[in-house]
């Protein structure tokens, strides 16, 4: 089956500190991969995405290689901010597996320290 | 980019009664949405895939007699906690499925949290 395995925080940062959040995952086929980003008390939004080997996925200073080699898609921003504070979930979806569902990581909290 | 509204945010009811969440896609239509819960802490959990015309697929362990689903239009999805007990607070998010060319994505509401008494 299909997994997601993401580091576990919570994980505190000073302001414009460099941000890594790891990601792997396992699938039967060939996914497309995201991170989703959750405020406190709100849904989830799209942060980046990307849906063939080798793709970089970006979006508000945040970057993600697709790594099919090493099945990675780590989450990496070069300087954060207060306002980056949230849940960032990383997940799959393997279309090839006939279906649409999302299969997500467990999470990781980032709390950024001005 | 596409949106999605959920309705209400938050609601707050007494142990037994039932308790209506909708999922709208504002600017697309979505033949099939999806219902997650979140529990403090954790990550979303699947509960089913709603589709437009049919019925619902429940995920193991989801009581499809308690979560009541129904997709009445290409628009809109409905969960009805039935007879709801404390164990069932939770904060619900929807999504809708886009669809059409190489890419499916799913877009996110911004959840409905449920407090039983």
């Amino acid at each position: 089956g299909n997994s997601v395995t993401q580091m576990e925080g919570p994980v505190t940062l000073s302001e414009e500190a460099f941000l890594t959040i790891n990601c792997t995952y396992t699938a039967t086929g060939y996914p497309s991969l995201f991170w989703y980003v959750q405020y406190p008390g709100e849904g989830l939004q799209l942060l980046l995405k990307a849906t063939k080997a080798d793709d970089k996925g970006s979006n508000k200073g945040f970057e993600a290689t697709y790594r099919k080699e090493t099945t990675s898609f780590h989450l990496e921003k070069g300087s954060v901010q207060v306002s980056d504070s949230a849940v960032y979930f990383c997940a799959l979806i393997d279309s090839g597996a006939g279906s649409y569902q999302l299969t997500f990581g467990k999470g990781t909290k980032l709390s950024v320290i001005p | 980019g596409a949106v999605v509204s959920q309705h209400p945010s938050r609601v707050i009811c007494k142990s037994g009664t039932s308790v209506k969440i909708e999922c709208r896609s504002l600017d697309f239509q979505a033949t099939t949405m999806f219902w997650y819960r979140q529990f403090p802490k954790q990550s979303l959990m699947l509960m089913a895939t709603s589709n437009e015309g049919s019925k619902a697929t429940y995920e193991q362990g989801v009581e499809k007699d308690k979560f009541l689903i129904n997709h009445a239009s290409l628009t809109l999805s409905t969960l009805t906690v039935t007879s709801a007990h404390p164990e069932d607070s939770s904060f619900y998010i929807c999504s809708a499925l886009t669809s059409g060319g190489t890419y499916n994505e799913q877009f996110f509401g911004p959840g409905t949290r449920l407090t039983v008494l």
